[in-house]
């Protein structure tokens, strides 16, 4: 089966400019994550997706983040204006709806902010 | 703050040898997962362990957990220059939380 996939890979920005990033999770698979992992640091979650809903949010700097999951299957995540503090691995994973908690996690963006 | 701490920070072993890394959180978990990063990647599941499971076995990947201490083990026996990564352990409560994970450097 084929995997999480993230575009784009790399991306340089100046700060205050925007960016965007997109996830196609595993086909089928409900829930869908953003996490943010910054250099020398484990992930950590921005915001979980159950289908097309808002599950888990309370990590999502709201004032500059967005990230909506339109029909349930894509995501993607925005950056709005963009601070040096963001330059960062953002990582995109899905789950299945089985009992299983494992998640299967994409290749990440890397975002430089200058 | 992150609710997993793994330790140590780095281990550095030779092939062959066994490499333990220890996981410590601080709230009641659904269960405890283990992730494995190599560089430039994304996390691959390694293994699950429930709170009422005490040690699994999975292939050379060995993880204990004592809920009582609110800590868990993953010990690789028989290591390999291809175990060279970030381990991670993901703590489940309502989210998955990870610590800042275990460099791990096996030397040929």
């Amino acid at each position: 089966e084929a995997g999480v996939a993230q575009s784009p890979r790399y991306k340089i920005i100046e700060k205050r400019q925007s960016v965007a990033f997109w996830c196609n999770p595993i086909s089928g698979h409900a829930t869908l994550y953003w996490y943010q992992q910054i250099l020398g640091q484990g992930p950590k979650l921005l915001i979980q997706f159950q289908n097309n809903g808002v599950v888990d949010d309370s990590q999502l700097p709201k004032d500059r983040f967005s990230a909506e999951r339109l029909k349930g299957v894509d995501s993607t995540l925005k950056i709005q204006p963009a601070k040096l503090e963001d330059s960062a691995v953002y990582l995109c994973a899905s789950r299945g709806l089985a009992a299983s908690y494992e998640q299967y996690f994409g290749p990440g963006t890397r975002l430089t902010v200058t | 703050s992150q609710q997993g701490e793994e330790d140590p920070q780095a281990l550095s072993i030779q092939e062959g040898e066994n490499a333990t890394m220890n996981c410590s959180y601080k709230t009641s978990i659904n269960n405890l997962q283990w992730y494995r990063q190599n560089s430039g990647r994304g996390l691959v599941h390694l293994i699950l362990i429930r709170s009422n499971e005490r040690e699994k076995h999975s292939g050379r990947l060995r993880v204990t957990l004592d809920t009582s201490k609110k800590s868990s083990s993953l010990l690789i026996t028989a290591s390999r220059a291809a175990d060279t990564a970030s381990y991670f352990c993901g703590t489940s409560g309502s989210r998955l939380t990870f610590g800042e994970g275990t460099q791990l450097t096996v030397n040929p």
